[in-house]
């Protein structure tokens, strides 16, 4: 079965600085799909960002962007320029058949 | 149109009662997935439908919890003896189909508390 894990349960940024949230997870596959999802206090999911395990190159969003390291099965979010609403959970989710969620990452943007 | 529908929002009930927790999806999205997120903790996967049928219900966690989709649009997730453990928030998602690349949009979920 596929893991996400996400070994920073919470972390905080100054308004307009850059952080980078972890996501590491184990797979047998080779083609998958990989995301962030943001999850504001009003519990609607929004996708943030996604990846394909075939697709070599970093996909970006915006502020956003994914390090994307097949080999060490490593899918870290940089969100630059962090404004005030970036605040939430960010979530890393893998999908091969089905979506699989970590545990999560409370980011906090301080003003 | 709208987006993904839930409801009710919040849910209270009774150890041991019978629940129906109801899903719209986006008109036009054939894949439609539920979840349950316990506090503190993402998503976690429970089944997914393609069109009417179930695709995959390797994530309900027993025979208690049942799922359909008659008409491949509305789905109801239906939790028979309700326990304590099944207070939760339940997650629904549709996609246009099951393509993994494809957005699942979420639902603004169903907080369930079971007294």
């Amino acid at each position: 079965a596929q893991t996400v894990t996400q070994s920073q349960p919470e972390m905080s940024v100054q308004e307009a600085e850059t952080v980078t949230l972890s996501c590491t997870y184990d797979t047998s596959e080779n083609n998958y799909y990989l995301f962030w999802y943001k999850q504001p206090p009003s519990r609607q999911m929004i996708l943030v960002i996604r990846q394909e395990a075939y697709k070599q190159q970093n996909a970006t969003e915006n502020r956003f962007s994914v390090n994307f390291q097949k080999a060490a099965k490593s899918f870290s979010l940089k969100i630059s320029d962090s404004q005030l609403g970036d605040t939430a959970m960010y979530f890393c989710a893998f999908f091969d058949n089905d979506m699989r969620f970590g545990a999560g990452t409370r980011l906090t943007v301080k003003p | 149109g709208a987006g993904v529908s839930q409801t009710p929002s919040n849910k209270v009930t009774e150890k041991g009662k019978y629940v129906e927790l109801r899903c719209d999806p986006i008109s036009g999205h054939t894949a439609l997935y539920w979840y349950r997120q316990s506090l503190g903790q993402g998503p976690e996967f429970l089944i997914y439908f393609q069109g009417t049928g179930a695709a995959d219900d390797s994530g309900l966690p027993n025979d208690r919890f049942f799922a359909v989709r008659p008409e491949g649009s509305v789905s109801t997730l239906k939790i028979q003896r309700t326990e304590r453990g099944d207070s939760a928030v339940y997650l629904c998602a549709s996609s246009l189909n099951s393509n993994g690349y494809n957005e699942q949009f979420f639902g603004p979920g169903t907080r369930l508390t079971v007294l």
